[in-house]
């Protein structure tokens, strides 16, 4: 089945440094792909969605691209700031699942002054 | 303003008891999902409906029914709950072109 893999469970930057996570994503389909941050005590929030393989989304500094020929895609920042600090999901809806959503098991983001 | 409202907030229940979680949305979005959030695991997706009247299966959901009788509501349903359902469990609606939009959850604890 559909499903969207996240491996790395937390990332520890300093001010200004390179943001890099990346997912991979499995399906038959034409997947939607997103990217959501979520804040302690909140629910999750969309940060940006890619649609088209190889087009980029961005908002807030961030940006998102994904590659279909390696099912991959991911979320990038030049200079991350102590306010990024969250947990970032990827996640995938594919209309040949029907209209579900599913999602990585997301990335702790720490990022130190 | 978009907006998905879980209630209750925070639950206390008891091994065997029933449960129900509400989720209302005033979107008016077609398609609405629930999801459990666990350390290491982040989001599963639970049951999840596209309009009034449909509830499909999601990942995980054993354990659980829903509910769909209108387009605004949506509810999960633990018949029996077990300490095992303990979680903070997510409501979102969405469309064919909004990515869900997420309610501020509810946290269930089964003691």
């Amino acid at each position: 089945g559909d499903s969207v893999i996240q491996m790395q469970g937390q990332v520890t930057l300093s001010e200004n440094d390179f943001l890099f996570i990346n997912c991979t994503y499995s399906t038959t389909g034409y997947p939607t792909l997103f990217w959501y941050v979520q804040y302690s005590g909140e629910g999750p929030q969309l940060l940006l969605q890619v649609t088209t393989a190889n087009n980029k989304g961005s908002s807030r500094g961030f940006e998102a691209t994904y590659d279909k020929g390696t099912t991959s895609f991911h979320l990038q920042k030049t200079s991350v700031q102590e306010i990024d600090s969250a947990v970032y999901y990827c996640a995938m809806r594919d209309w040949t699942g029907g209209y579900k959503v599913v999602f990585g098991s997301g990335t702790r983001l720490l990022v130190s002054p | 303003e978009a907006a998905v409202t879980q209630s209750p907030r925070n639950k206390v229940a008891v091994t065997g008891g029933k449960v129900t979680l509400s989720c209302n949305q005033t979107n008016n979005h077609n398609n609405m999902y629930w999801y459990r959030q666990d350390t290491g695991h982040g989001l599963r997706l639970i049951h999840y409906s596209y309009g009034a009247g449909s509830t499909e299966k999601g990942d995980i959901p054993d354990g659980y029914k829903a509910s769909r009788p209108s387009q605004e509501n949506f509810s999960l349903i633990l018949e029996l709950a077990t300490p095992s359902q303990t979680s903070v469990y997510f409501c979102a609606s969405g469309d064919d072109s909004q990515a869900p939009l997420f309610g501020e959850g509810t946290r269930l604890s089964v003691l």
